[in-house]
């Protein structure tokens, strides 16, 4: 596609409840990272895979979050046991994997745990 | 990973030129510097990138001295459009690494 896609755009889980959102990188992207946003904040880096491989997964908060992208192509991102602090966007942003920061960044997903 | 540091907010009137300095004293020798803009209710978007003197695009322009520790993008003629929050990140050039964000400068254009 020409950007970068996540689903669902908004979910609201109840808390305790495991979510799973998805993210459809720019066909031929190696690189792909998971970044979580809270409310008047940065992004905060979550994981970085290139092609299927899961090659930093330092900013996962808690083995309560897990990553994949079985195919090198579309991710998910699963949270087991929401928490009301995991209620956040959780922006998806791919790239060709050739360095320069040059990502292009989806619309993200928003979390919000009741 | 070179820190940066830029100002928590600006706000400027629109048709004005806006400059925000960062600054990114460890920035090592292979780094880029790069900036997103990122608007409410969306992902950040790339805008301009350089690694030495001045880069120019049709968003924007990048200065960087030579002794690149700082930076300046400028932002010629601001509209009501361009409110949003804008980043400075230093990384790798020649290979993708994860970008660590600050919190960004919150521009507000009035009118």
């Amino acid at each position: 596609g020409a950007g970068v896609s996540q689903s669902p755009r908004y979910k609201v889980a109840k808390r305790g409840q495991d979510v799973a959102l998805r993210c459809d990188p720019i066909s031929g992207h190696v690189s792909l990272f998971w970044y979580q946003q809270a409310l008047g904040q940065g992004p905060e880096f979550l994981t970085y895979f290139q092609n299927e491989a899961q090659l930093d997964k330092s900013g996962l908060p808690s083995d309560r979050f897990f990553a994949e992208r079985p195919e090198g192509s579309v991710s998910t991102l699963k949270i087991q046991r929401t928490q009301q602090e995991d209620s956040a966007v959780y922006l998806c942003a791919s790239s060709l994997g050739e360095g320069g920061f040059g990502y292009t960044f989806g619309s993200g997903t928003r979390l919000t745990v009741v | 990973l070179a820190k940066t540091t830029q100002p928590i907010s600006m706000d400027s009137y629109e048709g004005q030129e806006v400059n925000i300095t960062c600054s990114h004293n460890n920035i090592a020798t292979n780094d880029y510097i790069t900036w997103y803009q990122q608007f409410p209710s969306q992902g950040p978007r790339f805008i301009i990138q350089g690694y030495k003197t001045k880069v120019t695009n049709e968003v924007a322009s990048l200065f960087i001295p030579a002794d690149r520790k700082s930076s300046t993008l400028s932002l010629p003629r601001v509209s009501l459009s361009d409110t949003a929050v804008y980043y400075c990140l230093v990384g790798p050039g020649n290979r993708d690494d994860k970008i660590i964000f600050g919190k960004g400068t919150r521009l507000h254009i009035l009118p």
